[in-house]
């Protein structure tokens, strides 16, 4: 079965670089797009990108492009995203999301918690 | 972009009401999906591409619409369906989110 198992919740301090994986299995990695989505507390949800684990070609969301880098290792089958600079702004719950037919998001993980406090 | 504009904000529903959500496209779109999300779990798929609802989901629910309204219907309401609902569309090279119904039991 199909599961996107991501790392777990961190508390960074602000300006500290942070790391969020998304490890995929029971399904072929390279064969559907890997989204980022970021949900604040009481808020909604918030597109941030997505990557073509085959090629490593990216979109992002303008909002999102000096602060989100999204990579993917094929050999293990893991998406990453990376945030730089953290500010309160980032603390949110990010998940990644497999896109089927690139954008209809079918398979979620499970979240991971960012929190950004000194 | 394209800005996805949810109604209500929040509605409750008594058991068996019917229940009624609507997306509003801001540009017309040629297909919308919705997600169901309840409280401290991730969002879940429900109903894309307007109407086709997603593997599991009760045949209560439906989608329909075109252009730039879309709705979201529970034919009966039942107690879990209580969560937040959200539409989404692409519009290259964006994805939008609506910014969420909650429905909750009366």
């Amino acid at each position: 079965q199909v599961q996107l198992q991501q790392s777990g919740p961190q508390l960074v301090r602000p300006g500290a670089s942070v790391k969020i994986s998304c490890k995929a299995s029971g399904y072929s990695f390279t064969s559907y797009w890997m989204h980022w989505v970021k949900q604040r507390p009481g808020q909604g949800l918030e597109w941030i990108g997505m990557i073509d684990p085959s090629h490593s070609e990216t979109r992002l969301n303008q909002k999102f492009k000096d602060k989100a880098t999204l990579t993917v290792d094929k050999s293990s089958g893991t998406a990453y995203m990376q945030l730089s600079s953290p500010t309160s702004e980032d603390s949110a719950v990010y998940y990644c999301v497999r896109g089927y037919d690139v954008d209809y998001f079918d398979y979620w993980g499970q979240g991971t918690t960012l929190t950004v406090s000194s | 972009e394209i800005v996805l504009t949810q109604s209500p904000a929040i509605t409750a529903a008594s058991l068996g009401q019917k229940v009624t959500i609507t997306c509003s496209a801001s540009s017309s779109v040629s297909y919308m999906h919705w997600y169901q999300q309840k409280s401290g779990t991730s969002p879940k798929p429900w109903i894309y591409e307007i109407s086709k609802l997603a593997s599991g989901v009760p045949a209560r629910f439906s989608g329909s619409g075109s252009g730039t309204s879309y709705s979201l219907t529970i034919s009966s309401m039942e107690a879990e369906d209580a969560a937040i609902y959200y539409c989404q569309q692409w519009n290259y090279p964006l994805i939008t989110f609506g910014a969420g119904t909650k429905l909750e039991l009366k």
